[in-house]
């Protein structure tokens, strides 16, 4: 199966919390990330967590990580219009003396209806 | 320039043609890499490239595409004989190695094959 795993598509409505969820396989995974990319644009990094924390929360954003399950969720509370966008999880792949390479899900597309 | 620079941003070709994409990595990251997206897929990595290290090609589909790294900066992804399926969009990254989570990605080039 694929390395990483998200649901494609996620609808809400303005101020509400948005939650996207992303299974992965790689538990030697070092880094765990999530990635923004607007419409005609390149990927922005949103955040990123290591794999020894549990959470992590920026502003509005709050990271969780489920090493267990391989889990990884992205919460954006208040949910702007402006945050309509697809969103990417990545696990790092790393070789080993060096760094690697970021393996992507297929996106998940977030729609926030006014 | 101050991001990561791709040309063309976008570009049609025939199908059976051989096609250049290149891309400018934010002066002083030693690590680049390349990815694809296809509609209604995620990011595929193709190659990665860290300083003077042998390329990683494992994400290359097929032979007919190759890329190469001048002077530890400017990167080509040459694909040839061009087909329908190589359609795509390419997407350039680059970080400071060591950094996984520094990537930069451009903008990328669109390639539509017809």
């Amino acid at each position: 199966g694929e390395d990483v795993e998200q649901s494609l598509f996620l609808s809400v409505r303005e101020g509400d919390s948005s939650v996207i969820n992303c299974t992965y396989t790689d538990s030697s995974s070092t880094y765990l990330y999530w990635y923004k990319q607007e419409p005609g644009a390149g990927l922005q990094l949103l955040t990123y967590i290591f794999s020894n924390m549990d959470m992590k929360q920026d502003q509005r954003l709050t990271v969780l990580l489920n090493k267990k399950d391989k889990h990884l969720s992205l919460r954006i509370a208040d949910t702007q219009t402006g945050d309509s966008a697809i969103y990417f999880c990545a696990e790092s792949k790393t070789r080993s003396g060096n760094t690697g390479k970021l393996i992507f899900g297929q996106g998940t597309t977030l729609q926030v209806k006014p | 320039g101050a991001g990561v620079s791709q040309s063309p941003s976008n570009k049609v070709t025939e199908k059976g043609k051989d096609v250049e994409l290149r891309c400018d990595p934010i002066s002083g990251h030693t690590a680049l890499y390349w990815y694809r997206q296809s509609l209604g897929q995620g990011l595929e990595f193709l190659i990665y490239f860290q300083g003077n290290s042998a390329p990683d090609k494992s994400g290359l589909p097929s032979d007919r595409f190759s890329a190469e790294r001048t002077g530890g900066s400017v990167s080509t992804l040459t694909i040839q004989r061009t087909q329908q399926e190589d359609s795509a969009v390419y997407l350039c990254a680059s970080s400071w190695g060591g950094n996984l989570y520094g990537y930069t990605f451009g903008s990328g080039t669109r390639l539509t094959v017809v």
